[in-house]
């Protein structure tokens, strides 16, 4: 079944630098996802990108396709500590929009 | 803004004790889901429902969940008789016609 999967990294950046997670999965998509989740709380959506896509762009948001691949990265630039937080990607196939979730990064901004 | 609203945020109960999770999804939304994540876990998918049924369901979600609209503003999940591993933080969802799913803030659910 396709699956999100991240890198499973734990990030800790300072203030400022930029921060750069992977994701790759396993079948045919048609869109891959961005969420937040803040320690204990629901899950924000931050982007999508669709299957015939290869980069999209969000406020300080970046985020890339590979079909090819199968893997997409999400880039925050100019972190701030507020930033903090767990992200997963997630995929749908269409259909129902059943949402695959990966494991998530977890990432740190030091103010 | 509207947003998806769950009560309680955390519910705790006895094994094999039913459990009702509500949910109010965003008024014109209509497609709803029901996830599920269990501690330092991925967020799985449990169920979705479309047009007072369900649509597709995952085999997590076996004959002791069920799900239900019972009025134009509620979805609820129920689970029967709950085990220690339903402890989880669940999540409920609904999105209107796009791809963008908004997701409540969850219920805790820890059975002892």
């Amino acid at each position: 079944s396709q699956q999100g999967e991240e890198d499973p990294q734990a990030l800790s950046i300072q203030e400022g630098e930029n921060a750069t997670m992977n994701c790759s999965y396993k079948t045919s998509i048609n869109n891959l996802q961005w969420y937040r989740q803040n320690s204990g709380r629901g899950l924000v959506h931050l982007i999508l990108i669709r299957s015939n896509e290869r980069e999209k762009h969000s406020g300080r948001l970046r985020v890339t396709l590979d079909t090819s691949k199968k893997s997409s990265s999400l880039l925050i630039t100019a972190s701030r500590a507020a930033d903090t937080a767990s992200y997963f990607c997630a995929t749908d196939k269409g259909g129902n929009n059943r949402l695959a979730f990966g494991k998530g990064n977890q990432v740190v901004v030091i103010p | 803004e509207p947003e998806v609203t769950q009560t309680p945020s955390h519910q705790v109960t006895q094994m094999g004790q039913e459990v009702i999770l509500r949910c109010v999804p965003i008024s014109n939304h209509l497609y709803f889901y029901w996830y599920r994540q269990i501690l330092g876990q991925k967020v799985e998918f449990l169920v979705s429902f479309y047009n007072n049924e369900i649509s597709e369901k995952s085999e997590i979600f076996d004959d002791q969940f069920s799900v239900e609209r019972p009025d134009g503003s509620n979805f609820t999940l129920k689970i029967r008789s709950t085990k220690l591993e339903d402890s989880a933080m669940y999540f409920c969802a609904s999105r209107k016609t796009g791809n963008e799913q908004y997701f409540g803030p969850g219920t805790r659910l820890t059975v002892t």
